[in-house]
């Protein structure tokens, strides 16, 4: 069960966007719809805000968008603002009944 | 209030076990899906293990099959992980975490705010 690929970090700018990849297999991400995001500040208890590739759970921001092509998912989000730093990561259900987590994505709000 | 609370976490020495539990509140516990994930310092989150309501279907992290057990217990609404032979790279910090719509496949909407183990000798 390897993690699926992100990037160690990614930053922007008040107001703009950014898009955070998650790369896996036809085993994991490509295979299932059952892609997942959560945002973790250092502490607190990890937030789920994209479940099933690109469903909002209620209370997220609309500013959260999630998507899927192939192996690939991602996370876009707009509107950046300072309370979006944290670290981010995805995860999939897996074709052995399993599941797998990224690595995570520092965001950095610049 | 929907709530998780972890409990059972120390220092322990290579080799030995320890048996965490997962306190649950305002919702009904029997209906969800339960699962443990653990962050090793520095490092991203790692999935460990899954229990389905009736703690009939249990899967586990291949880096934890065979030395660590899931298990619930509906009446008293309670989450469990015993870990045995426990090894340096098992020292994380383990959270409990709900099935939000309380199936095998759904993502973690609760979480709790974890227990810290470390294991050294």
């Amino acid at each position: 069960q390897s993690a699926l690929t992100q990037p160690a970090s990614v930053s922007g700018s008040p107001g703009q966007s950014i898009t955070i990849s998650c790369t896996g297999t036809s085993s994991d991400v490509g295979g299932y719809n059952y892609v997942s995001w959560y945002q973790h500040h250092p502490g607190k208890a990890p937030r789920l805000m994209i479940y099933e590739v690109s469903n909002r759970p209620s209370g997220v921001s609309n500013r959260f968008s999630g998507s899927k092509s192939g192996n690939t998912a991602s996370l876009t989000i707009s509107g950046l603002q300072a309370e979006d730093e944290a670290d981010y990561y995805c995860s999939s259900h897996t074709s052995s009944s399993t599941w797998v987590f990224g690595g995570g994505t520092k965001l950095t709000v610049l | 209030e929907v709530q998780l609370v972890e409990s059972g976490g120390g220092l322990v020495k290579p080799g030995e076990s320890l048996r965490l539990s997962c306190a649950a509140s305002g919702f009904t516990f029997n209906s969800y899906t339960m699962n443990w994930v653990r962050q090793a310092p520095g490092k991203g989150l790692e999935w460990v293990s899954s229990i389905s309501g009736s703690g009939s279907y249990i899967s586990y992290a291949d880096s934890v099959k065979g030395r660590f057990t899931i298990s619930r217990d509906n009446a008293k609404n309670s989450l469990f992980l015993q870990m045995n032979s426990l090894r340096a790279d098992d020292t994380a910090v383990y959270s409990c975490a709900r099935a939000w719509r309380g199936g095998l496949m759904d993502a973690f909407d609760i979480w709790g705010q974890g227990t810290m183990v470390t294991v050294s000798s």
